[in-house]
């Protein structure tokens, strides 16, 4: 039982590059939620899901796009990276009813 | 909008409490939680409060709610140097409003625990 898996856990881009954050999860949750997490500012909701095939706009969605195909995966696309994305992606997940989020390891981006 | 707010840094000697606070904006919140994030790696739920609760213990910590001040402390006893992490305060709207349980975290306290 992995729990939430996020891949890759590294990745640096160039200024315009394009890539996608996977996060997958086999808890059956139907609720996925990404994060960013910056320096003296805590964790902030980018996007969420509540159910597959749905999403919805977080605190800071700008220049992030997400797709729910499956419900075990969440993705999280940067069309045109940019050096303010740089920062430490989590996705994490509940139940609906439940009252905790279980989190992802992270993945360390970089945008040069 | 929401806003939560938590001094950067406490520093602590083993074996001593530590006390870290958080003052918070949306008195709608139903949920208070406190997560805590070791280094590398993502949060893990340490606690929560309903806010129609004034106190809630479990072994070594201690959460105490002032909701009229939106006021939320986190206690820890006798500290130790495995408890050396980040920690969290978040408020949530609830898991029954449908709005899909959205958090609203704080800035984080680091908690260094000294010799």
């Amino acid at each position: 039982n992995a729990g939430v898996t996020q891949t890759p856990k590294f990745r640096v881009l160039k200024t315009g590059q394009s890539m996608t954050l996977l996060c997958a999860q086999d808890m059956n949750h139907e609720y996925m939620y990404w994060y960013r997490q910056d320096p003296g500012m805590g964790l902030r909701l980018i996007h969420y899901s509540v159910g597959e095939g749905t999403t919805a706009k977080g605190e800071v969605p700008d220049g992030y796009n997400v797709s729910r195909l499956k419900k075990q995966n969440f993705l999280l696309g940067l069309e045109s990276a940019a050096p303010s994305q740089t920062s430490v992606y989590f996705c994490a997940t509940t139940q609906g009813g439940s009252y905790e989020q279980y989190f992802g390891p992270g993945t360390r981006l970089t945008v040069t | 909008g929401e806003d939560v707010e938590q001094s950067l840094f406490l520093s602590v000697r083993e074996g001593d409490s530590s006390v870290i606070n958080c003052t918070y904006t949306d008195s709608s919140s139903t949920y208070l939680y406190w997560y805590k994030q070791e280094p590398g790696a993502g949060l893990q739920l340490l606690t929560y409060i309903f806010s129609n609760m004034d106190m809630k213990q479990d072994q070594r910590l201690t959460v105490l709610l002032n909701k009229k001040d939106k006021h939320l402390s986190l206690r820890i006893a006798d500290t130790q140097t495995g408890d050396s992490a980040i920690y969290f305060c978040a408020e949530g709207e609830g898991i029954l409003t449908g709005g899909g349980n959205k958090l609203t975290f704080g800035t984080g306290t680091q908690l260094k625990v000294e010799l």
